[in-house]
């Protein structure tokens, strides 16, 4: 089980908005580490998608955007395109692992 | 261009050893910390290891600590990852990935990736 917790899958139709929710405790989210976000598109390695909660690295488009509130994190993905079906993973520290933690993953379809 | 080539995995019986390398290329190695992330078959990505910029930090979760060791030569731009005591449960594609700055700092983030590779422990 997975300290950070996301749902395991959503669905929306091309050109809808999904959101990607992330939930941890205070000795990750609600500590005073960021959250950042990864796509993993099926049978390639992971990609940084946004780090430092909002921000996208060069080439990531501004579909993709992310908030957080207190222990939870969300991702936002708007104008759905059949190309953003991939598996998403939120990332942060935790103080009482001493180490980094992904969630779970969270597998979207595009209907 | 930022790469990183992982190598070194395979089939190896459970009780054994295999030691994962990467090599980067593309930017200034000595100053990133570097790490190894998993991600087991149907599964997750999972943090396996961490090793500071200048080697003189590391960190381990709790599934690998004390059976594996993280290292890096920065003369030859590359890190490893030595596997001892080897479980079913460690089989998994490997990814080395950097960290996006220099020293280890806790908030970081890994902005690239290697490809993967994959080890697996069976008899």
């Amino acid at each position: 089980q997975s300290v950070l917790t996301q749902p395991p899958s959503v669905s929306g139709a091309p050109g809808q908005r999904v959101t990607i929710s992330c939930t941890g405790s205070n000795s990750n989210l609600g500590a005073v580490y960021d959250v950042h976000w990864y796509q993993q598109l099926p049978g390639t390695a992971p990609k940084l998608l946004i780090y430092g909660i909002n921000n996208r690295p060069s080439g990531v488009p501004d579909r993709f955007s992310g908030s957080k509130s207190g222990t939870s994190a969300s991702l936002a993905i708007t104008g759905l395109q059949t190309e953003d079906e991939a598996g998403y993973y939120c990332q942060s520290y935790d103080t009482s692992l001493s180490g980094w933690v992904f969630g779970g993953g969270t597998k979207l379809t595009v209907l | 261009e930022v790469q990183l080539l992982e190598s070194g995995g395979g089939l190896v019986q459970p009780g054994g050893s295999l030691r994962l390398s990467c090599a980067g290329s593309g930017f200034t190695f000595n100053m990133h910390a570097m790490s190894w992330v998993r991600q087991a078959p149907g599964k997750g990505l999972e943090w396996v290891s961490t090793i500071s910029d200048s080697g003189g930090t590391t960190s381990y979760a709790d599934s690998v600590k004390g059976r594996f060791t993280i290292s890096r030569d920065n003369s030859k731009n590359t890190f490893y990852l030595q596997m001892d005591s080897l479980r079913a449960e460690d089989t998994a594609v490997y990814y080395c990935a950097k960290c996006s700055r220099s020293g280890y700092y806790k908030g970081d983030y890994f902005d690239k990736w290697g490809q993967g590779i994959l080890v697996t422990v069976s008899s």
